[in-house]
């Protein structure tokens, strides 16, 4: 088991393209979540599914962001419209059912969004 | 609403001494688990230790341990004889339903 894995690790971009990242998480955890953390503050929740629906999505996911996990394993963030204050980095996590009790995340590396 | 504080956001710490991170937080449950994670430069985060709201006696894991008091709705960290490895960015974590909720982290740096 390799951990949560997240590619691209780095993106940039220019101001009204569209990008996405990937997340692959420990392959036996069914949920899964993704976090957006601005520099030198704390990682903030965006969404997270349960295999693959998702079941919850904070008020920073605008309408410009959209999450999918088709099968119920990896998953994707998809930003349209990019702006200047998109730029952040992006960290997926993941759990099992079995630690939702410990409450416990495994997070990848994140990915890195330069929106210019 | 769930929130996490963490006041200081820089500390340092010589080699081999101990030092001692804050955070506060707020909420209205009743169980919850706390956490610390550690970020390293350009790393993934990884727990660092977790506390059970439902137990009284504070968690330890090797050279960290916690100081939680309910009451007061505070979880500082300590960490004894701070290694160079220890320098990174730390968070303060509540559990919130089924995500949890961070602090703003506090950047760690062990001088040598």
């Amino acid at each position: 088991d390799t951990g949560v894995s997240q590619n691209p690790r780095h993106k940039i971009t220019k101001r009204g393209q569209n990008v996405t990242f990937r997340c692959d998480p420990i392959s036996e955890h069914n949920r899964l979540y993704w976090y957006r953390q601005t520099l030198g503050q704390g990682p903030e929740f965006l969404t997270y599914f349960q295999n693959e629906a998702q079941l919850e999505k904070s008020r920073l996911l605008s309408d410009r962001f959209s999450a999918e996990r088709p099968k119920g394993s990896f998953s994707t963030l998809e930003i349209q419209r990019t702006e200047q204050g998109d730029s952040a980095m992006y960290l997926c996590a993941s759990r099992d059912d079995q630690d939702i009790g410990t409450g416990e995340l495994f997070f990848g590396e994140g990915s890195r969004l330069t929106v210019l | 609403a769930q929130t996490v504080t963490q006041s200081q956001p820089e500390m340092s710490v010589q080699e081999a001494e101990t030092v001692t991170l804050s955070c506060t937080y707020d909420t209205s449950e009743n169980n919850y688990y706390l956490f610390w994670y550690k970020q390293p430069p350009s790393r993934q985060m990884i727990l660092v230790i977790r506390q059970e709201a439902y137990k009284q006696q504070n968690a330890t894991e090797n050279r960290f341990s916690v100081n939680f008091q309910k009451a007061a709705k505070s979880f500082s960290l300590k960490i004894s004889d701070s290694q160079l490895g220890d320098t990174a960015m730390y968070f303060c974590a509540l559990s919130y339903g089924n995500k949890l909720v961070f602090g703003a982290g506090t950047i760690l740096r062990v001088k040598s």
